[in-house]
């Protein structure tokens, strides 16, 4: 079946550090690949789209790389700041958007 | 006005109740989902409409049923709830281009 892991229930880091989360998957072959953030209480919120051919995307400071051979995601946010804190999913989807999987989630807090 | 928006915010209810989640959202999105998480477990997916007249069974659809009224409302019930049915729903739409979910607060039940 499929299955989808992340790094670590938690990750705590320093501020203005580079905080960097893990997703692996297995048994599966996504066309897409999604990072969303979720605060406590709250929905998800959509951050970044992958897409299958391409290798890396960047918006403000966000990065996510996508390795198909290695079936993982790395999910990257430089210059940390508290306000980063939450739990941050990723989420795999195929081409008809019919199958659509999400992983457990790594909770980040940045200390001040 | 919230672009998905879940009726109730939270709700208790017995066991063996019938009880309706309610969704609608003003993204005019032909695609939507109903999803609960638990603890440890992250996102399932329970059931999902690509539009009015397409209903699906998600990964865990037993004990569920949905309705999708019109384009933008898509309902979800429990014909009778059980304890472990207690978990946090939430309603989330897309597109067809699959750049990412617009998730609502989300619907906190309790079956005692």
């Amino acid at each position: 079946s499929q299955k989808i892991e992340q790094n670590s229930e938690a990750l705590n880091i320093q501020e203005g550090k580079t905080a960097t989360l893990t997703c692996n998957y297995t048994n599966y072959s996504p066309a897409y690949l999604q990072w969303y953030r979720q605060d406590p209480g709250r929905g998800p919120v959509f951050l970044l789209l992958i897409r299958e051919n391409e290798k890396e995307k960047r918006k403000e400071r966000l990065k996510v790389t996508f390795d198909t051979t290695l079936k993982q995601s790395l999910f990257h946010i430089t210059a940390s700041q508290p306000a980063d804190s939450a739990t941050y999913l990723c989420a795999l989807t195929d081409n008809y958007g019919q199958n659509f999987v999400f992983g457990p989630g790594t909770r980040l807090s940045v200390l001040p | 006005d919230a672009d998905v928006t879940q009726t109730p915010r939270n709700r208790i209810t017995k066991t063996g109740k019938r009880i309706m989640l309610e969704c609608s959202q003003t993204k005019g999105h032909d695609r939507m989902y109903w999803y609960r998480q638990d603890p440890g477990l992250g996102l399932r997916l329970i059931y999902y409409s690509f539009d009015v007249k397409d209903i699906n069974k998600g990964e865990i659809s037993d004990g569920y049923s949905v309705s999708r009224q019109a384009q933008a409302k898509f309902s979800l019930s429990l014909e009778s709830a059980i304890p472990n049915q207690t978990a946090l729903y939430f309603c989330a739409t897309s597109d067809m281009t699959a750049y990412g979910y617009t998730f609502g607060s989300g619907t906190r039940l309790t079956v005692v």
